[in-house]
């Protein structure tokens, strides 16, 4: 069955400083997938998405994420963060059939 | 506008009362979702829908029923409300739709309905 985990549920990090969010992944085939995030009282907004193709793929907001085959992961990244980054962020896989299995969501706190 | 707007935004009820919510696209999409989001569990799909006449169940259906009025318009009911579906509610599309680059695999969601049962 498909499943998605992402292992951190709170993340605090310094303004300015480097972000990595973990995703990893289980499905039978290759997957297609995504980085959502919500920010407080708002929906999902797509940050990224992959389908194929290069496994570095670059994302809305200076955000990118590297699909590891190997791993079965699909971490996102930023290299330096901003307090309007505040927010939860979910990974999520999907396939050709058009459906999506979400992560649990990391909430990312960013301090002064 | 919102291309996916859900209505009501925030609703209160009481145990056993049905209620619906509602949504509606302006995206020309063909298929539409129903999640439910909790504290720790993310989102967990709760019906959707390919086209007008395809209705199915996601994984957690139990409690819930949906109506696609027309292709821009998906509901959801609760036939009797119960306390442990407080929660937040989101509506997504997905689907061909208008415009250059879009695939059936990307959904776009509606900025949520907060729902408590009492």
């Amino acid at each position: 069955a498909q499943s998605v985990t992402q292992p951190d549920i709170h993340i605090t990090v310094s303004e300015g400083a480097s972000l990595e969010l973990r995703c990893n992944y289980s499905y039978g085939a290759t997957p297609y997938l995504f980085w959502y995030v919500q920010s407080p009282g708002q929906g999902l907004q797509l940050l990224l998405k992959y389908f194929s193709g290069d496994t570095l793929v670059q994302g809305i907001k200076g955000f990118e994420a590297e699909f590891k085959r190997s791993q079965s992961s699909f971490n996102l990244r930023k290299p330096s963060v901003h307090w309007s980054d505040a927010a939860e962020y979910f990974c999520a896989v999907g396939n050709q059939g058009g459906k999506l299995i979400f992560g649990q969501g990391t909430e990312l706190s960013v301090k002064p | 506008d919102a291309d996916v707007t859900q209505t009501p935004r925030n609703r209160i009820t009481k145990t056993g009362k049905r209620i619906m919510l509602e949504c509606s696209q302006t995206k020309g999409h063909d298929r539409m979702y129903w999640y439910r989001q909790d504290p720790g569990l993310g989102l967990r799909l709760i019906y959707y829908s390919f086209d007008v006449k395809d209705i199915n169940k996601g994984e957690i259906s139990d409690g819930y029923s949906v109506s696609r009025q027309a292709q821009a318009k998906f509901s959801l009911s609760l036939e009797s409300a119960i306390p442990n579906q407080t929660a937040l509610y989101f509506c997504a599309t997905s689907g061909e739709g208008i415009g250059v680059g879009l695939t059936k695999n990307i959904q776009y969601f509606g900025a949520g309905t907060r729902l408590s049962v009492l």
